[in-house]
């Protein structure tokens, strides 16, 4: 069965500083990885998504990189601002000889960037 | 740029009520789902749907759950019964292949069972 885990559960920068948030999955066999942004009490932000042939995706300030074989992925945020402060999720779609539909969710970064 | 949107943002229900969350996926979407979250713990999947069928579900869907698109443009899940425990923020979803199957979440529904 497949499981996400992040690392850490909670981080605090201050302003401008680069920084990496983690996960990592149990089973290799994933159709693509997603990235989202979840503020307090609110929707989810997919702000990336690597497919499993892919090796990384940027988006602006955002670089996702995707290690299947390790089961690992990273999201590196450049320059953090303030208003970069909410909880970042990491989700899988596994692949079992054909793609299942449901995203694994991993238990989230809160992170909070300092003025 | 087209996003998903759901009704009521908030739902107070009694327990044995049955409660109707409404979603509206992107438009040229295929592939619609929903996910639930209770405070503090993961995002869960409830279910997905394609061609007017489930094409799966999680052991959290049971004869409780059902979902619906009653027409082209909404899609609904309807719990029959509900219980203290179905208190959660209950999101849609919906993708489609050309986005490689990227799954876009709407706002939420913050269901609260007394």
């Amino acid at each position: 069965k497949q499981e996400v885990t992040q690392i850490p559960a909670a981080l605090s920068v201050p302003e401008g500083e680069n920084l990496v948030l983690n996960c990592s999955f149990t089973d290799s066999a994933i159709y693509n990885l997603q990235w989202f942004r979840q503020d307090p009490g609110k929707g989810l932000t997919s702000l990336l998504l690597i497919q499993s042939s892919q090796r990384e995706q940027t988006s602006g300030r955002l670089n996702a990189s995707l290690d299947k074989s390790s089961g690992r992925s990273t999201l590196y945020i450049a320059a953090s601002q303030p208003g970069d402060s909410a909880t970042y999720l990491c989700a899988v779609r596994d692949y079992y000889g054909g793609a299942t539909n449901k995203l694994i969710f991993g238990t989230g970064t809160l992170l909070a960037v300092q003025p | 740029e087209p996003e998903v949107t759901q009704t009521p943002s908030h739902q107070v229900t009694q327990m044995g009520q049955e409660v109707i969350l409404r979603c509206v996926p992107i438009s040229n979407h295929l592939y619609f789902y929903w996910y639930r979250q209770i405070l503090g713990q993961k995002v869960e999947f409830l279910v997905s749907f394609y061609n007017n069928e489930i094409s799966e579900k999680s052991e959290i869907f049971d004869d409780q759950f059902s979902v619906e698109r009653p027409d082209g443009s909404n899609f609904t899940l309807k719990i029959r019964s509900t219980k203290l425990e179905d208190s959660a923020m209950y999101f849609c979803a919906s993708s489609e292949p050309r986005d490689g199957y990227e799954q876009y979440f709407g706002p939420g529904t913050r269901l609260t069972v007394t």
